[in-house]
């Protein structure tokens, strides 16, 4: 049972353009929600995170988008780069047991052509 | 900076051989993980470590065993390799449940 749904699997852009990465959660115990940027060859390293009691949070080109009614968050890339082309997870984390594990989205291969 | 190293890029083993993969960060963070990344499968989780000797399932223990006698050092082992373990082996760690380090992976091939 995935717990953490992310859409789409993949995505192709072109530089300049927009890129939307979505993840859907059930658990609403979920307080943390961190996206994390892979490139080939690397592992991931921690991009942006929001926590539920704010809608969005911004850093240079890459925002977070958070709808806890809906239980859904999405990373939105803008005037994206050949060099933003990695996989991207998405992931949720709760403090429930004192907890320290993520969840994990399956992840979004992205390629912004040039 | 954070410095999570992991004992060897690459790896190739026989079917049936024991196989040891090392992680080893510079942090003094508590907790440990170990994951296996497969095409389509995201990362999964092994096992993980929130201190020297402790130890937990992840969501994929079976075939696997760990072993943490370092705060610093994960130990993965797998105790009879097999085909289906090949796959990229990715160690993290973290001193909370917020950021995970990740090291740069071990692809492991089994033939």
């Amino acid at each position: 049972q995935q717990q953490v749904k992310q859409s789409p699997q993949s995505l192709i852009v072109q530089k300049g353009g927009i890129s939307i990465i979505n993840c859907a959660y059930e658990n609403t115990a979920f307080d943390y929600f961190p996206w994390y940027q892979q490139f080939p060859g690397k592992g991931p390293a921690l991009l942006i995170a929001i926590r539920p009691d704010v809608s969005e949070k911004k850093e240079g080109r890459f925002t977070i988008s958070f709808n806890k009614s809906a239980k859904q968050f999405s990373l939105h890339i803008m005037d994206s780069q050949p060099g933003d082309s990695a996989t991207y997870f998405c992931a949720a984390s709760h403090n429930a047991g004192n907890n320290r594990k993520l969840i994990w989205g399956l992840g979004t291969s992205l390629a912004v052509n040039p | 900076d954070v410095k999570v190293t992991q004992s060897s890029r690459y790896l190739v083993k026989r079917t049936g051989e024991k196989v040891f993969l090392e992680c080893v960060q510079d942090m003094d963070h508590e907790n440990m993980f170990w994951y296996r990344q497969d095409p389509g499968l995201g990362l999964r989780l092994i096992y993980f470590s929130y201190d020297v000797k402790m130890k937990e399932k992840g969501d994929i223990p079976e075939g696997y065993s760990v072993s943490r006698e370092k705060k610093e050092r994960f130990s993965l082992i797998l105790e009879s390799a097999s085909t289906n373990q090949t796959s990229m082996y990715l160690c993290a760690s973290t001193s909370g449940r917020y950021e995970q380090y990740f090291g740069p992976g071990t692809r492991l091939t089994v033939t």
